[in-house]
Parts: C-alpha cells; structure tokens; sequence
C-alpha cells in the first residue's frame, strides 16, 4: 500500500462500532466542506459534503457535521465495517473557488 | 464507467530525465487538476485547468509544468525532476470549480 498515511493520527474502533472522525478547518470564510476516504493503493473517494447553510447532513451509514463557531466538521460512520479502514480527510472551499484546502487526514482501522 | 485514468501508476526515474504523466477523463468536466500528497501533508495543489487551454498555477507549481490541449487530457510535465518532487500525485476532475472532485488512482514518482 501507499505510504501517505506514515504520520497520521489514527482512530481503532471495534467492526459494529460508530465511528467519529474530527476536521478542524482553517478559514471562517470556508462555506463548502467535502469528506473524502482513500483507501490504499486508491485515489480519494468523495463520501459526503456539506454547506455551511447547514448544520448536518446524513447519507448512508455516514453523517457530517458542522460547527462553523469553532471550525470544526466531524464524520460520524454507523455500524463502521472493515471495509471502512482507510484515511479520511477533509477539504473546505470558499464561494465555488477553485482552490480546496485538503486537511492531513485521520487513519481509521477497524478491528475484528 | 465514469473515471479518471492516470499513467504510470509507479515511476522511477533518475534526476534531471525529462518525464510526463498522463492524465484523462472521460466525463466531459471542464476543470482538472494536480496534485501532490506527502506524508502528514495535506494534498497539495500543484497547477489548475478551468477548461481548454486555461491553465494556472497551484500551491506548489515549482519544476512542474501543465497542459490542457484538449478537454480530456491534462498531463503534467517534469523537465528536469529532482529528488525533492518524490511523491504520490493525483490528478482530479470535476463539472466546473469548486464542485466535487474525483480522482484519479495516483502515480507514485520516485527520483533518484
């Protein structure tokens, strides 16, 4: 696999288990914030994204939040699976701009 | 299926050996991109497209150059590569700016 992820904080949760994976972002002005996971060996996968118009939005197993008061976007994974070992990272961007700022990222690994 | 096709996926080289990796997507997106992933770094931009022939620099444009000929392709171009550029590189596409992006399986470049 890719070493991109050598240095990364890492959350262990037990297969069943909900996982919460926390962002701080940098910019007050951020309005567009995406989650992505990139698995080994794999490009960046977008996962579910949000405005900053909201406060949280859920899609299947995953849900986001926003707290744009202290900057801070988590992702919550239901019911986490092995298949969900892998890195998450957050991105933000500002008013349809072409730039997105891309976080470190967070090593999930799922134990049996 | 919806993709974008990156190639080599692994490149090794020796400093200064001219080099190019490719980049194609086929889902008719007008805005691509480059980027680097170090690690315990955030993905780094490196240059930008917005369409054909529109190309602008990123983050970290130094000793890259890029192309947008057609509206597919949008290779990224080493002149004269130095240990320094060893990384893991990804290329993305999305409709327009500031929309999801999705990416490419990335190309590991290793330079001697």
């Amino acid at each position: 696999g890719e070493s991109v992820g050598l240095h990364l904080p890492t959350l262990s949760v037990q297969e069943g288990d909900n996982s919460i994976i926390n962002c701080a972002y940098s910019n007050s002005a951020s309005d567009y914030f995406i989650w992505y996971k990139q698995e080994s060996g794999k490009g960046p996968q977008f996962i579910i994204d949000i405005r900053s118009n909201m406060d949280k939005r859920q899609g299947q197993r995953v849900t986001v939040l926003l707290n744009k008061t202290v900057k801070h976007l988590s992702l919550q994974i239901a019911a986490t699976q092995p298949g969900d070992s892998a890195v998450y990272f957050c991105a933000e961007n500002i008013n349809y701009g072409q730039n997105f700022v891309f976080g470190p990222g967070t090593r999930l690994s799922v134990l049996p | 299926e919806a993709q974008v096709t990156q190639n080599p996926r692994y490149l090794i080289t020796v400093t200064g050996k001219k080099l190019t990796v490719t980049c194609s997507q086929n889902m008719n997106h007008e805005y691509m991109s480059w980027y680097r992933q170090d690690p315990g770094l955030g993905l780094r931009q490196i240059y930008y497209s917005m369409n054909v022939e529109v190309t602008d620099k990123g983050d970290v444009p130094e000793g890259y150059k890029v192309s947008r000929k057609e509206k597919r392709n949008f290779p990224l171009i080493l002149e004269s590569p130095s240990p320094n550029q060893t990384s893991l590189y990804f290329c993305a596409s999305s409709p327009r700016q500031g929309n999801i992006q999705y990416f490419g399986a990335g190309t590991r470049l290793s330079v001697l």
